[in-house]
């Protein structure tokens, strides 16, 4: 039972461009969604964050966009870099369990210069 | 500081073999946790530590047993290991409180293969 999917194995864009990166969920008790960017032979990296009270949470280039109704959230990054292309990661907590994190089976990011 | 360190970063073991893993945090986070992440596969939460004490065991095989000495640091002791537990294990650590456990800061990573 994969409560995070994003179905989309990789996704390739020129640099510059929008890169936009998509997440579902089934569990209606998520109630707290990161996104976490992973390069090879290092660990995952926090890169931003979102509260199911909230739609959208910009930070810089990232941002985060929520739609509860349709248990799907989406990552922007704009304009895109070659220093991007690494594997994302999205993830979700029902805010009960010291953080236990779900996360879905990634999406590989490739940014063409 | 946001670093979480972990080691060996490689580990080869026979399936008769003890060992441990290591990590480490001087950021004063009171959570710690351990993932397991196989090949193209998403981290999988094992163990979590808060304040020091064993709060979520992800029924891992008794194999696997965590310890945690003090607040920056967390073990992993691995016995009698299967092939199939190769992966890459995963360190991570959130300041632990409302609001901020799931903001976790992970570690490089140990790569492990049992042979």
């Amino acid at each position: 039972d994969q409560q995070v999917k994003q179905n989309s194995p990789s996704l390739s864009v020129q640099e510059g461009r929008i890169s936009i990166l998509n997440c579902d969920y089934t569990n209606s008790m998520f109630d707290y969604f990161l996104w976490y960017k992973k390069y090879p032979a290092e660990g995952p990296t926090f890169l931003i964050s979102i509260s199911s009270i909230k739609d959208k949470n910009e930070d810089g280039r990232f941002t985060v966009f929520l739609n509860k109704s349709a248990k799907h959230l989406s990552l922007h990054i704009v304009p895109s870099q070659p220093g991007d292309s690494a594997v994302y990661f999205c993830a979700a907590s029902d805010g009960t369990s010291y953080g236990k994190l779900t996360f879905g089976q990634g999406t590989i990011l490739t940014v063409h210069p | 500081d946001t670093e979480v360190t972990q080691t060996p970063k490689h580990l080869v073991m026979g399936m008769t073999n003890k060992k441990s893993l290591k990590c480490e945090q001087h950021m004063g986070h009171r959570a710690m946790y351990w993932y397991k992440q196989k090949a193209k596969k998403p981290p999988e939460l094992m163990f979590v530590y808060s304040y020091e004490k064993l709060s979520i065991n992800e029924s891992v095989p008794s194999r696997f047993s965590p310890e945690c000495p003090n607040s920056s640091l967390l073990n992993l002791h691995l016995h009698a290991l299967q092939p199939e537990d190769s992966a890459l294990y995963l360190c991570a650590s959130s300041q632990g409180g409302q609001g901020t456990w799931e903001t976790q800061y992970f570690g490089p990573g140990t790569r492990l293969l049992v042979l």
